[in-house]
């Protein structure tokens, strides 16, 4: 039973589309993020939800835009697909309960704009 | 505002080899800090995270780091590596509020 599930694995889409990745925990954790790792292995964080309350929103594009409908879910949408969005895209949550306090990742969205 | 830098980008050793990735932050509050490791077109794994108590951390597959508040380093070490061990290895900080920011990455390659 995976912690934190992406979907899809993989998306290769044209440029102008537009296009949305899912991601869902059943850890119970109030916290989820948006992750971008760049094609030199850089992860930077994109946007934060708690609660589903947007608390972190980096310097991101307006095409990017996340939605979370509840707790467990965290979806990110983006409009108008450019050639540097290509990227691999990592949904995780954080928990803060002694036992297994950190961060739990997805497997990652390898998102490919020809 | 904290940060996290590697020191190495790439790191290659010999099979059976120690190794030490190392890792520096900075930060202006007290921090908790992880070492996630990557394996080619996965996911992040924890190997391991420092939040209080004892400066020694162990990890899963035979890894440890070390706190150093002082030096503000939490450099991460294993005795004796493997080829199974190439990978890309990311150290990360939180300070206060939720935000988890990553170093660079570091590539280890272990050669036969």
């Amino acid at each position: 039973d995976t912690a934190v599930s992406q979907t899809p694995k993989y998306l290769v889409t044209q440029m102008g589309n537009d296009k949305s990745i899912k991601c869902e925990q059943n850890l119970g954790h109030d916290t989820m993020y948006w992750y971008k790792q760049d094609s030199k292995k850089f992860l930077k964080i994109m946007f934060s939800y708690n609660n589903k309350e947007l608390i972190i929103n980096e310097t991101v594009p307006n095409r990017f835009s996340p939605k979370s409908p509840d707790k467990a879910h965290l979806n990110l949408h983006i409009n108008s697909l450019e050639l540097g969005d290509s990227a691999v895209y990592f949904c995780a949550s954080f928990g803060a309960d002694q036992a297994n306090y950190g961060y739990t990742f997805g497997s990652g969205t390898r998102l490919t704009v020809v | 505002a904290q940060s996290v830098t590697q020191l190495d980008s790439q790191v290659p050793v010999f099979e059976e080899a120690p190794v030490e990735l190392r890792c520096n932050y900075s930060s202006s509050v007290s921090v908790y800090l992880f070492w996630y490791v990557q394996y080619p077109n996965q996911g992040l794994q924890l190997l391991l995270k420092y939040l209080s108590g004892s400066t020694l951390v162990k990890g899963i597959n035979g890894f440890e780091a070390e706190f150093n508040k002082s030096q503000t380093s939490f450099h991460l070490r294993k005795p004796s590596v493997h080829i199974s061990d190439t990978a890309e290895y990311f150290c990360a900080v939180k300070g206060s509020g939720s935000r988890l920011t990553f170093g660079e990455g570091t590539q280890l390659t272990v050669n036969p």
